[in-house]
């Protein structure tokens, strides 16, 4: 198994591109997220899915766009980049959200946006 | 208020020290509670889920205290390789929320 795959590893984007962060995996797991990490902030959850064709708002939605057409795939779009997007974006998934299910978490996404 | 919330540290202990983390967490409903290690510049990993009765993992013990909200970790004879950030994280509802890390280092 690849696990949880993400692409890129890094990108840089000027102010008001956009972009889609692509996040895989093979486990066959219902519930994924994706989440930024900033520096003194932790990990803060920004949109996630239990299941093909369910997504939800996490914590900090503003800005990103996701859709789950199948198991496997949970891409992250960016509408518009802002600098206060830059960040590092995991991505994570697991068999469910109940009874303690360890989350797995990609290698991660670094973003700059100029 | 935050969520979830922990001492950042750093932690800066000799080999074989014990060392003990604390959290807490807002919601009394939340349900699940775990901690996480993320080593410099990787994804987080699980160490261990925590249960309301107190739960050991060899080197590492786990507690829960529903009625203050709070969650500790404590490691035992900590080796260099424990040095990471450890990471709180508390499931309520279809949610996760993690802690802002504390940082150890165990020195040599």
């Amino acid at each position: 198994n690849a696990g949880v795959t993400q692409t890129p590893k890094f990108q840089v984007l000027k102010t008001g591109q956009s972009m889609t962060l692509q996040c895989a995996q093979d486990m066959n797991h219902e519930y994924m997220s994706w989440y930024r990490q900033d520096p003194g902030m932790g990990l803060r959850l920004i949109h996630y899915s239990v299941g093909a064709g369910i997504t939800d708002q996490g914590e900090v939605p503003n800005g990103y766009n996701v859709s789950r057409s199948t198991t496997e795939d949970f891409p992250l779009r960016l509408l518009s980049a802002a600098p206060s997007q830059t960040s590092v974006y995991f991505c994570a998934s697991s068999y469910s959200v109940a009874n303690r299910e360890t989350q797995y978490f990609g290698p991660g996404t670094r973003l700059l946006v100029l | 208020r935050k969520e979830v919330e922990q001492d950042p540290g750093p932690f800066n202990v000799p080999e074989g020290a014990t060392v003990a983390f604390n959290c807490t967490y807002s919601n009394s409903a939340s349900q699940s509670f775990f901690w996480y290690r993320q080593d410099c510049r990787k994804e987080p990993k699980l160490l261990m889920s925590v249960y309301s009765s107190g739960n050991e993992d060899g080197r590492f013990t786990a507690q829960l205290n529903r009625a203050s909200q709070y969650i500790s970790l404590l490691i035992r004879d900590s080796k260099l390789s424990d040095s990471a950030t450890y990471l709180c994280v508390v499931n309520t509802g279809n949610q996760f929320y993690f802690g802002t890390g504390t940082s150890l280092t165990v020195i040599p």
